[in-house]
């Protein structure tokens, strides 16, 4: 069955500090992937996508992901966390087809990021 | 663009009362998607719609819930009737996908769902 596992259900990291949170899938093929954000009581932004081509994406906010065919990861990565990026973060996976619909996802679980200053 | 706009932003409603969320899509976008988000489950899939027509909803989870598109700017889950276990956080989300070409998912603000 195809799902996507994120590991840690809440991270807390020092303002200033790296950060890199976690995701690994199960999917028949190299699906699409994705990372948004969910800051509390807002919507999903979408943070960055991998869909072929360079195995490091980068996105909004100074975030970044590798995608890692081998051991079927897709961790997120950020060089110095603001205060402003506590917030959850969802990883999610999409068909890949001729075209994909790009809203027929699977989600992860979430993994909420707190920040001390 | 305003993006895509759900309403209500919040919603409180009696067990057996009937529930409309409502959803205006991306100008332009022919893809419409229903999520549902609970601590439970997460966010689930519950149907999509491809130029107003439903695609699948194989996440419906029961008969009680319904979604409708009539036209392509707008959409309705509806809830009849509600029970407790409802309460959730309902997403509405749309895109606009081309042969050969990827897209991602624009969502909403999502509905907050609780019925008492």
């Amino acid at each position: 069955a195809q799902s996507v596992t994120q590991p840690d259900i809440h991270i807390t990291v020092s303002e200033g500090a790296s950060l890199e949170l976690r995701c690994n899938y199960s999917y028949g093929a190299t699906p699409y992937l994705f990372w948004y954000v969910q800051s509390p009581g807002q919507g999903l932004q979408l943070l960055l996508k991998y869909f072929s081509g360079d195995t490091l994406v980068q996105g909004i906010k100074g975030f970044e992901a590798e995608f890692k065919r081998s051991q079927s990861s897709f961790n997120l990565r950020k060089p110095s966390v603001h205060w402003s990026d506590a917030a959850e973060y969802f990883c999610a996976v999409g068909r890949r087809g001729t075209y994909n619909q790009g809203g027929k996802l699977i989600f992860g679980q979430g993994t909420e990021l707190s920040v001390k200053p | 663009d305003a993006g895509v706009i759900q309403s209500p932003r919040h919603e409180v409603t009696e067990m057996g009362q009937e529930v409309t969320l409502r959803c205006k899509p991306i100008s332009g976008h022919d893809y419409l998607f229903w999520y549902r988000q609970t601590m439970m489950r997460g966010l689930e899939l519950l149907i999509y719609f491809n130029n107003n027509v439903p695609i699948d909803d194989s996440g419906m989870p029961e008969d009680r819930f319904s979604a409708k598109m009539p036209n392509a700017s707008f959409s309705t889950l509806k809830i009849q009737p509600s029970e407790p276990r409802d309460s959730a956080v309902y997403f509405c989300a749309s895109s606009f996908p081309r042969t050969g070409m990827n897209t991602e998912a624009f969502f909403g603000q999502g509905t907050r769902l609780t019925v008492v």
